[in-house]
């Protein structure tokens, strides 16, 4: 089952704006991940934050995480064209054979040129 | 080498027929995964393998058989499926050396039943 809620489903941008994704989850959790799709492609991997981590930064990426209220936001800054894709958040409730990712709904994100 | 290669890209197959679907990677990690996505879907955990062996199966039905024959290598064996079987499937491997490793995917198999 699905326990991760994103916001919005649906983020349309210009070019050099910034985009912010939200996620949502319910159980505890080991660590925090964030995906990207590109259309009927493999997922790549943009980052993970430990679960005691509230922020965390790569190039143009910064990840903040809240376990309080179970929450987590992506925001890609100067967004460019080829941003365009799905992300999904995934929470890793890690266990010793390997790790259990589970997916939120994931948002589509178009960077208009 | 960072990659997870997945053979074939498409696949098309009858609900009588009986395919493979196969998983390769050379990171040496002996965690690997098999999701299942819809259109416009999250993947879904289909499968995991941990040293070879299967440590989760997410109640998927039997019409998929999983094979992990070497640390390198996942199979997907698929017999008898349902049009609504139709999505793509997602290999993924990572480390096990401890509790924080992302997990790194192959491009998909577009399984389409007829």
């Amino acid at each position: 089952s699905q326990q991760g809620e994103e916001d919005p489903q649906a983020l349309s941008i210009q070019e050099g704006e910034n985009a912010t994704m939200n996620c949502s989850y319910k159980t505890s959790i080991n660590n925090l991940q964030w995906y990207r799709q590109n259309s009927g492609r493999g997922l790549v991997h943009l980052i993970l934050i430990r679960s005691n981590e509230r922020e965390k930064h790569s190039g143009r990426l910064r990840v903040t995480l809240d376990t309080s209220k179970k929450s987590s936001s992506l925001l890609i800054t100067a967004s460019r064209a080829a941003d365009t894709a799905s992300y999904f958040c995934a929470t890793d409730a890690r266990e010793t054979s390997g790790s259990r990712l589970t997916f939120g709904e994931g948002t589509q994100l178009t960077v208009n040129p | 080498d960072t990659e997870v290669t997945q053979t074939p890209k498409h696949l098309v197959m009858g609900m009588t027929n009986k395919k493979s679907l196969k998983c390769e990677q050379h990171m040496g990690h002996r965690a690997m995964y098999w999701y299942k996505q819809k259109a416009k879907k999250p993947p879904e955990l289909m499968f995991v393998y941990s040293y070879e062996k299967l440590s989760i199966n997410e109640s998927v039905p039997s019409r998929f058989s999983p094979e992990c024959p070497n640390s390198s290598l996942l199979n997907l064996h698929l017999h008898a499926l349902q049009p609504e079987d139709s999505a793509l499937y997602l290999c993924a491997s990572s480390s096990l050396w401890d509790r924080f490793h992302e997990q790194y995917f192959g491009p998909g198999t577009r399984l389409t039943v007829t």
